[in-house]
């Protein structure tokens, strides 16, 4: 099955910084990736995702790029503010088959953006 | 409003008590998932529904069971409650891959 590894495990930075989380999976069926973000005590929410045919999306601050070669994709967050401060998990799921639908989850990134 | 409702939002029971938690979404999505989370924050995806009538296990091993009996409900019951299964427990609905949206969660603590 697939498996999906996400680093770093926690990450602080300072409000205006950028902050990377990047995310290795091991299924080459895998094409769609999406990532969400759970503050304390709500529900992981989507913020962005992307399909295996293309390279990089952008959504105002923040933008996911995916180089399938090395099964790898990134979020990246520009100019962060304190309400980025959440749990952030990426996602993997394969196009068809038995598994489509099904993702599988990175282990978690905890974002602290400091004022 | 269409969207992916959970109760209980909190349950404290005692060992070996059978309970259920209960799931059910009004944006007609076919597929319908169990996710465990742990205090550690992982997800873990316990079962799935493809449908009505179709429900297989995930990959984390699970002493739950689950049954999709109508489109928009999936009820996930544990015969007897352990202190081992405290946790967090979200549902999850979708069409394929896309409009994937969870639940507010049922945080379970067996005493």
């Amino acid at each position: 099955g697939e498996n999906v590894e996400q680093h770093p495990s926690t990450l602080s930075v300072q409000e205006g910084d950028s902050a990377v989380i990047k995310c290795t999976y091991s299924d080459s069926a895998s094409n769609y990736f999406p990532w969400y973000k759970q503050e304390l005590g709500k529900r992981p929410q989507l913020i962005i995702d992307i399909r295996s045919n293309v390279g990089e999306k952008k959504d105002q601050r923040i933008a996911v790029t995916l180089n399938k070669t090395a099964k790898h994709f990134s979020l990246h967050i520009t100019e962060t503010q304190p309400e980025d401060s959440a749990v952030y998990f990426c996602a993997a799921s394969p196009a068809g088959g038995t598994s489509y639908g099904k993702l599988t989850f990175g282990q978690g990134t905890i974002l602290t953006v400091h004022p | 409003e269409a969207d992916i409702y959970q109760t209980p939002r909190y349950l404290v029971i005692g060992t070996g008590k059978k309970i259920t938690l209960e799931c059910s979404q009004t944006m007609g999505h076919d597929k319908m998932y169990w996710y465990q989370q742990d205090p550690g924050m992982e997800l873990h995806l316990i079962h799935y529904s493809y449908g009505v009538n179709s429900t297989e296990k995930g990959d984390l091993s699970s002493e739950s069971t689950v049954s999709r009996i109508r489109t928009e409900h999936f009820p996930l019951t544990l015969e007897s409650a352990r202190p081992s299964h405290t946790s967090q427990y979200l549902c999850a609905s979708s069409v394929g891959t896309r409009y994937y949206t969870f639940g507010s969660g049922t945080r379970l603590t067996v005493v």
